[in-house]
Parts: C-alpha cells; sequence; structure tokens
C-alpha cells in the first residue's frame, strides 16, 4: 500500500515558537494532501486541504495565518504552526490522496505529530 | 449541523465474542461511508468502504458493515475478535468531495 511518512513524530517547543510539521508522500504523488487535528479522546478534525501549486483550503474556524500550509511538491506538503501557545498542543495528523481513474481516490494517512507547547 | 456519532466509546470484549460497532450520521443525499482502524502506535488504516450496490460490505481482517439508509447507520461488526483488533476504530463520511467527517472514534480492548 501507499505510504505516507510525517516528521518529526513529536515535538515539545516554546510558547511563542513556530513549528514545522513536514509529510511526505514516500511511493506516489500526491496532487492534494489533507491536514487533521486530534484532540484527546476526540475526533480528527480536518484543518485544510493542501493543494500543490496553490494556495491551501481552510475549514471553518481555522486561521490561516496561524496554520501555514505549502504543498511546493508532489510529495511533500508541510504545516507550520506560528507563534505556538500551548492550545496548539495536539496530535496533526496528515494524509495524501492517490488518485485512480476508476475507483475511489483513496486518502492514506501519516503517523501523525504529537506536539506539544510548553 | 452534520455530523457523524459513534455511540460506543470504549468496547471491552474476550476473545471470540462478537463485536457490533454503532456509526449514525446526519447528512442528507448521497453519502460515502467508510471505517477506518488505528492500532497502537500506528497510522490510520481503512478498514472498508461503501459507495452504492450491496449494503453489506465486507472488508479486511474478517471486518463487514452494512448500511441501512433508512436508519442512517454505518455499524461495524466482526463475529469472533481477536485480542489484535485492538485498536481504535473510526467512522467517517464524504459526500461528492474528498473530504473526510469523522466520528469520535471508540476504543476497543479485545483480552485474551
Amino acid at each position: 500500500g501507499a505510504v505516507v511518512s510525517q516528521h518529526p513524530s513529536w515535538v515539545i517547543c516554546k510558547s511563542g515558537t513556530s513549528v514545522k510539521i513536514e509529510c511526505r508522500s514516500l511511493d506516489f504523488q500526491a496532487t492534494t494532501m489533507f491536514w487533521y487535528r486530534q484532540f484527546p479522546k476526540q475526533s480528527l478534525m480536518l484543518m485544510a486541504t493542501s493543494n500543490e501549486g496553490s494556495k491551501a483550503t481552510y475549514e471553518q474556524g481555522v486561521e490561516k495565518d496561524k496554520f501555514l500550509i505549502n504543498h511546493a511538491s508532489l510529495t511533500l506538503s508541510t504545516l507550520t504552526v506560528t507563534s505556538a501557545h500551548p492550545e496548539d498542543s495536539s496530535f496533526y495528523i496528515c494524509s495524501a490522496r492517490i488518485i485512480r481513474q476508476s475507483s475511489y481516490n483513496e486518502q492514506f494517512f501519516g503517523p501523525g505529530t504529537r506536539l506539544t507547547v510548553l | 449541523a452534520q455530523s457523524v456519532s459513534q455511540h460506543n466509546h470504549h468496547v471491552i470484549l474476550s476473545e471470540a465474542a462478537s463485536l457490533e460497532l454503532g456509526c449514525n450520521y446526519s447528512y442528507g443525499g448521497t453519502v460515502n461511508l467508510f471505517w477506518y482502524v488505528q492500532y497502537p502506535g500506528q497510522h490510520l488504516q481503512l478498514l472498508l468502504k461503501y459507495f452504492s450496490g450491496d449494503p453489506l460490505v465486507k472488508g479486511i481482517k474478517g471486518f463487514e458493515a452494512e448500511f441501512i439508509k433508512s436508519k442512517f447507520s454505518f455499524n461495524l461488526r466482526k463475529p469472533s475478535v481477536q485480542w489484535s483488533d485492538t485498536a481504535e476504530y473510526f467512522c467517517a463520511v464524504n459526500q461528492d468531495t474528498d473530504k473526510l467527517i469523522f466520528g469520535t472514534g471508540t476504543r476497543l480492548q479485545v483480552f485474551p
């Protein structure tokens, strides 16, 4: 199956700093990647849709200036949490969509990144 | 508001017991339905999906789900669970686009 990686797997940072999380599709090209956020014992909430070569589409209530998304290549999307605060602490998960001509465009998920802001 | 509900938050079973996890959605119109599984320390994996046709869908590892349109439900079942089925299970829905809306998840613990 298709593999998606995320780096780092966990990060601890001080309040006010920025953190960059990478999402890579290792063995396929993905024109579209998705970024999710998961709070403890809660569901995955879609934050934004990342499109290669164009601006990301953010879900309602997600600050685009706070969560910067860059999808510069067909295998890499990055999420930068700018001026992080403790309330940004969460589990961030990305997925990459694989295009199939005759069937569902399945999403493959990365292992997630645990962000802790002190 | 459109939503996906999983009423079983935590299920504990012994091996060989039967499993049924509930999933209800509140979308109108045509929907695509999914069950994902997340084993401890691993990423989300697709168990099965329903787009159209036979409402009884068979997935990997002996799991199946039944779409009941009149009840807006897509419950996941397995006749006999194994210890290795211990994981978090998520129901998800999408409509027309690839955006997935997830339920809150059900944690399944299977004891030998």
